[in-house]
């Protein structure tokens, strides 16, 4: 079945660093944008960063820039996320959603979000 | 960036109710808008997309409406499953941004 699971959380030092990876199953990984999606605890859902199908176009929420690096292996259908110099507001369930982009007649159209990972815990505290 | 507002941030309504939830776009998004359910502790669920499409498998007592800066969810009755916090989303261009939520409670 379609499925995405994401590993790598825990606790972690203000400062330091942490990765997360995606695992993508039950369909063709390579063919799909890949995001992250964070919500810290209580709070309402936060988009952090994209990565195109083939790994040439990311963008960032300012949150975040500078400090975290998407990047996947498309051999391995495995999506990730390096977080660097984190902080204690980066404490969240950190998700993995997939997104099918297609343009039809020059319109583009967004199929995203209909699959979510189960999330993963990161927690920033010395 | 576009700024996500919607309102209200939080309802009281009875089983049988007819809801409505509004997301307004700081600027002209088109139809790049999606609908999320959530639960506690639960993963978000997908509702609507490109505005007015239906998720397969949402009961169709859900509906998305609208086009570039005001996007409207309703809940046609409201059923004891439904009651949860509800988010929008733009995709129109990055970052992409959601909306604050909206809580909706038993009355």
């Amino acid at each position: 079945q379609v499925q995405l699971v994401e590993s790598g959380g825990g606790v972690v030092q203000p400062g330091r660093s942490l990765r997360l990876s995606c695992a993508a199953s039950g369909f063709t990984f390579s063919r799909y944008s890949m995001h992250w999606v964070r919500q810290a605890p209580g709070k309402g859902l936060e988009w952090v960063t994209i990565i195109s199908f083939d790994g040439s176009n990311k963008y960032y929420a300012d949150s975040v820039k500078g400090r975290f690096t998407i990047s996947r292996d498309n051999s391995e259908n495995t999506l990730y996320l390096q977080m660097n110099s984190l902080r204690a507001e980066d404490t969240a369930v950190y998700y993995c959603a997939r997104e099918l982009v297609s343009t039809i007649f020059g319109v583009v159209s967004r199929d995203a979000f209909d699959i979510w990972g189960q999330g993963t815990t990161v927690t920033v505290s010395s | 960036d576009i700024q996500m507002t919607q309102s209200p941030s939080a309802m009281s309504a009875s089983v049988g109710d007819r809801v409505t939830i509004t997301c307004r776009a700081s600027q002209g998004i088109s139809n790049y808008l999606v609908w999320f359910q959530q639960k506690p502790g639960k993963v978000p669920r997908r509702l609507t997309y490109a505005a007015s499409s239906l998720q397969s498998g949402v009961p169709s007592r859900f509906s998305g409406s609208g086009s570039g800066t005001e996007f409207t969810l309703t809940i046609s009755s409201l059923q004891p499953e439904d009651f949860a916090t509800y988010y929008c989303l733009q995709q129109n261009s990055y970052p992409w941004t959601f909306g604050q939520g909206t809580k909706v409670e038993i009355k």
